[in-house]
């Protein structure tokens, strides 16, 4: 299992644009990186996955070079509710049983108003 | 769609006594559920993996006697505390990975959680 690393906490102001970085140096072919986003007291939730390239949707990008041993997870215009703690992991083994994630530490977002 | 829930969202029960966590997937059929635990401001911790109709498998350092699982079927896995003590407070969160469909992405689902107190 590729293992990630990731800044430990970040702060920023509403409004402005996010960035997170996360190295994954040992990541294999066929393994997808999925960003999560988590409240306090709650699960994970699921932010946006992508391979390679660049990936939209309507709450984030996922922005993956070609070498795929790095990616950014960024948050357009960030409110004070997108204060959370954001994991990113390389998902590995999808095909087999062996498939599961493990969670490094991840990055504690604070945005201040 | 890809709804996971857990019941209940909170237990306080005391020492020596079990308790059963359920997590469902509401709105697909979850080949593989998840089990994790997670401490205040720590990161979660992974515990099991259990595929529908058989043993899930434990990962190392969890007591497998301890904490029984359960995938009874697709959309249901249960776990069991046993005899639980206050080192078992904590967070405990379930995922399930769904057959890809419209709306369900081939990725992990988390529940809300579920609050263990042990007094």
């Amino acid at each position: 299992l590729a293992k990630t690393t990731q800044p430990i906490s970040m702060d920023s102001y509403e409004g402005q644009e996010v960035n997170i970085t996360c190295s994954h140096n040992n990541i294999a072919t066929n393994d997808y990186i999925t960003w999560y986003q988590q409240f306090p007291s709650q699960g994970p939730r699921f932010i946006i996955q992508g391979y390679k390239t660049k990936v939209t949707n309507e709450v984030a990008s996922l922005f993956i070079p070609a070498d795929r041993k790095s990616s950014t997870l960024s948050l357009p215009r960030v409110s004070l509710s997108d204060t959370a703690v954001y994991y990113c992991l390389v998902e590995s083994g999808w095909m087999d049983s062996s498939y599961k994630l493990i969670f490094g530490s991840g990055t504690r977002l604070l945005v201040r108003p | 769609g890809a709804v996971v829930s857990q019941h209940p969202s909170r237990v306080i029960c005391k020492s020596g006594t079990s308790v059963k966590i359920e997590c469902r997937s509401l709105d697909f059929q979850a080949t593989t559920m998840f089990w994790y635990r997670q401490f205040p401001k720590k990161s979660l911790m992974l515990m099991a993996t259990s595929n529908e109709g058989s043993k899930a498998t434990y990962e190392q350092g969890v007591e497998k006697d301890k904490f029984l699982i359960n995938h009874a079927s697709l959309t249901l896995s249960t776990l069991t505390v046993t005899s639980a003590h206050p080192e078992d407070s904590s967070f405990y969160i379930c995922s399930a990975r769904g057959v890809p469909t419209s709306g369900v992405t081939d990725t992990q689902y988390f529940g809300p959680g579920t609050r263990l107190t042990v007094l």
